[in-house]
């Protein structure tokens, strides 16, 4: 079935301590996978993506990895700050790619 | 540049009442259309999708429907609302297949 997993489901670290997000997808098909920050009440906000002709992409403190033959994928947070914390939903593209499919959600807490 | 409008922000409704919930999207034609529902703490569960006027699909089963009567109109309905309808909605939009979502601000409704 169409399913994305994703652990941990919360993560505490020291500032400035990275951080390490893991998510798997089931259709081998899925080709776009971008990652969402959620801060308390507020909608979901697109901070990096990747699609599967890439294996890495970077973008200052963020970064994320793709392994297409194991069929996952992290999100990586370098020198963590307070505002960092949030919760952090992973997606994969679904059925024709017409919709994504979130994961669980990780509730990363950031302790100065 | 592209903005999405959902409304209202909060909304308190009795058990047995209707819903009529509105997105609509600025600055773009024949966007996809999501509706989203998140219960407190959770994740983001995929209620309805539309590729294109009139055309709806389904996730879950259950108690509400939506229509896309324009082009960047996406509404979400309910004859009848349950305790169980409470959550987070977000409308949310993308340019197409293997896209990120943006997301409205939702709605946050309250069933009592």
């Amino acid at each position: 079935g169409e399913n994305v997993e994703q652990h941990p489901s919360t993560l505490s670290v020291q500032e400035g301590d990275s951080a390490v997000i893991k998510c798997t997808y089931s259709d081998s098909a899925s080709n776009y996978f971008p990652w969402y920050k959620q801060e308390l009440g507020k909608r979901p906000q697109l901070i990096i993506d990747i699609r599967s002709n890439v294996g890495e992409k970077k973008d200052q403190r963020i970064a994320v990895t793709l392994n297409k033959t194991a069929k996952h994928f992290s999100l990586h947070i370098t020198e963590t700050q307070p505002e960092d914390s949030a919760v952090y939903f992973c997606a994969a593209s679904m059925r024709g790619f017409q919709k994504l499919v979130f994961g669980t959600g990780t509730r990363l807490l950031v302790s100065p | 540049s592209q903005t999405i409008h959902q409304w209202p922000a909060t909304l308190v409704q009795p058990v047995g009442s209707p819903l009529s919930l509105e997105c609509t999207v600025e600055g773009t034609s024949n966007p996809n259309l999501y509706w989203y529902r998140q219960a407190a703490g959770r994740g983001l569960q995929l209620l309805f999708y539309s590729v294109g006027i009139g055309q709806i699909s389904s996730e879950v089963p259950q108690n509400l429907s939506a229509s896309r009567p324009q082009d960047r109109q996406f509404i979400l309905s309910s004859k009848k609302l349950l305790l169980s309808d409470s959550g987070f909605y977000l409308c949310a939009w993308s340019p197409g297949t293997s896209y990120g979502y943006t997301f409205g601000s939702g709605t946050r409704l309250t069933v009592v």
